[in-house]
């Protein structure tokens, strides 16, 4: 098992230009969810779905829109950069269930110029 | 007020000593989590409470819900064990978690 897969690992963009981050997992995990890291703060949860066509918001999620049009996937897109969106991303899934382990991508490192 | 508070932030350990970070938190859980992430960023779940104690190696976490407050021991630290160690709680209908900031610690040979 590949686990949780981002894409990319690193990304440069300018004011403006609109991106998708990707999230796979091949753990038929029914939950997943997006989140920023940022200096000085916690992880926030931008945008989650408990299954396939189902989502949600989380703590921050303008700026940001999500689909899930399948279990395995949960691309996260950007429409109009903006600097404030300059973070460290992360995915996440689990089994349904709230008792069950929460799995990690590795991150996608975004730079809004 | 954050909903999930850890300290210390910061946390410099010779090797060998034990170590102790603090949880605390003020909303209802159905779990408490604690996550290890290293220099390189990647995320691993190391414990998974929701009562009493869990013990894996040199890692203890224990949690006591009647006063909302988790600990995360390391026992005999090592320099391998230097992370960043974030407490998360599990709330909520769809148990979304909530994330404290984080103790950086790094443990000295």
């Amino acid at each position: 098992n590949a686990g949780v897969t981002q894409t990319p690992k690193f990304q440069v963009l300018k004011t403006g230009q609109s991106m998708t981050l990707q999230c796979a997992q091949d753990m038929n995990h029914e939950y997943m969810s997006w989140y920023r890291q940022d200096p000085g703060m916690g992880l926030r949860l931008i945008h989650y779905s408990v299954g396939a066509g189902i989502t949600d918001q989380g703590e921050v999620p303008n700026g940001y829109n999500v689909s899930r049009s399948t279990t395995e996937d949960f691309p996260l897109r950007l429409l109009s950069a903006a600097p404030s969106q300059t973070s460290v991303y992360f995915c996440a899934s689990r089994a349904s269930g709230i008792s069950n382990t929460q799995y990690f991508g590795p991150g996608t490192r975004l730079t809004v110029l | 007020k954050n909903e999930v508070e850890q300290s210390p932030q910061n946390l410099t350990a010779q090797e060998g000593e034990f170590i102790t970070i603090n949880c605390s938190y003020s909303v209802g859980i159905s779990a408490l989590h604690w996550l290890q992430q290293h220099p390189g960023g990647g995320i691993v779940s190391l414990f998974m409470l929701s009562s009493g104690k869990k013990k894996h190696g040199r890692l203890i976490a224990t949690i006591n819900i009647q006063e909302k407050h988790s600990s995360l021991h390391i026992t005999a630290s090592h320099p391998r064990d230097s992370a960043v160690y974030i407490c998360a709680a599990r709330g909520g209908s769809q148990g979304n978690l909530i994330f404290g900031k984080g103790t950086k610690l790094s443990v000295k040979p």
